[in-house]
């Protein structure tokens, strides 16, 4: 229950097109959900984030959708660049217990070619 | 303001030597963690602290590894002895609150020939 299910495993776009990722999870009691961007030799770094009380949250041509009945949620990319090509991780948090522990979903590797 | 800082960034040595690896956390920060990742089975967090208490250590793998934070700004992941499965990239994050994000480290690439 704890699982957070991604999809593609890989990803490749063309420069200027829409990349999109999508994640699904189980447990209800989730209610933050991140998503982290990480270059080669690099750890992974908060892009964006949402909360279940909103549907859709933008950050310049990051989106995140959340579907809260379908328990699912994806990250869009518009107008794609090949500065954009790393590995993107869903995760998701409950507030219950003492700390918030993140579980990440298994990796997107997305290329955007030139 | 400085980020997480982990050394060594890589670590290449023999089984069965003690492999120690460090953590710097980003000042004022109150919560640790530590993940491994591997190409199999991704990011998995091993431990985390809270004010320097360990919470939940349920993802060390085995009692070959341990961890530990002597002060609030640092923190040491050990294995003894080393074996090769253990070859990963070992990631430390720190958080300033709860309702914070984790700041990750760049990670140490571990080899265990």
């Amino acid at each position: 229950q704890q699982q957070v299910k991604q999809s593609p495993q890989s990803l490749i776009v063309q420069k200027g097109g829409i990349s999109i990722i999508n994640c699904a999870y189980e447990n209800t009691a989730f209610d933050y959900f991140p998503w982290y961007q990480q270059f080669p030799g690099k750890g992974p770094a908060l892009l964006i984030a949402i909360r279940p009380d909103v549907s859709e949250k933008k950050e310049g041509r990051f989106t995140i959708s959340f579907n809260k009945s379908a328990k699912q949620f994806s990250l869009h990319i518009m107008d794609s660049q090949p500065g954009d090509s790393a590995t993107y991780f869903c995760a998701a948090s409950s507030h219950s217990g003492s700390a918030r522990q993140l579980t990440f979903g298994s990796g997107t590797q997305l290329t955007v070619l030139p | 303001d400085a980020g997480v800082i982990q050394s060594p960034r890589h670590e290449v040595t023999e089984m069965g030597q003690e492999v120690t690896l460090r953590c710097k956390l980003i000042s004022g920060h109150n919560s640790l963690f530590w993940y491994r990742q591997t190409m199999m089975r991704g990011l998995e967090l091993l431990i985390y602290f809270n004010n320097n208490v360990p919470i939940d250590d349920s993802g060390m793998p085995e009692d070959r590894f341990s961890a530990k934070m002597p002060n609030a700004s640092f923190s040491t992941l050990k294995i003894q002895p080393s074996e090769p499965r253990d070859s990963a990239v070992y990631f430390c994050a720190s958080r300033g609150g709860r309702n914070q994000p984790q700041h990750f480290g760049d990670g140490t690439r571990l080899s265990i020939l």
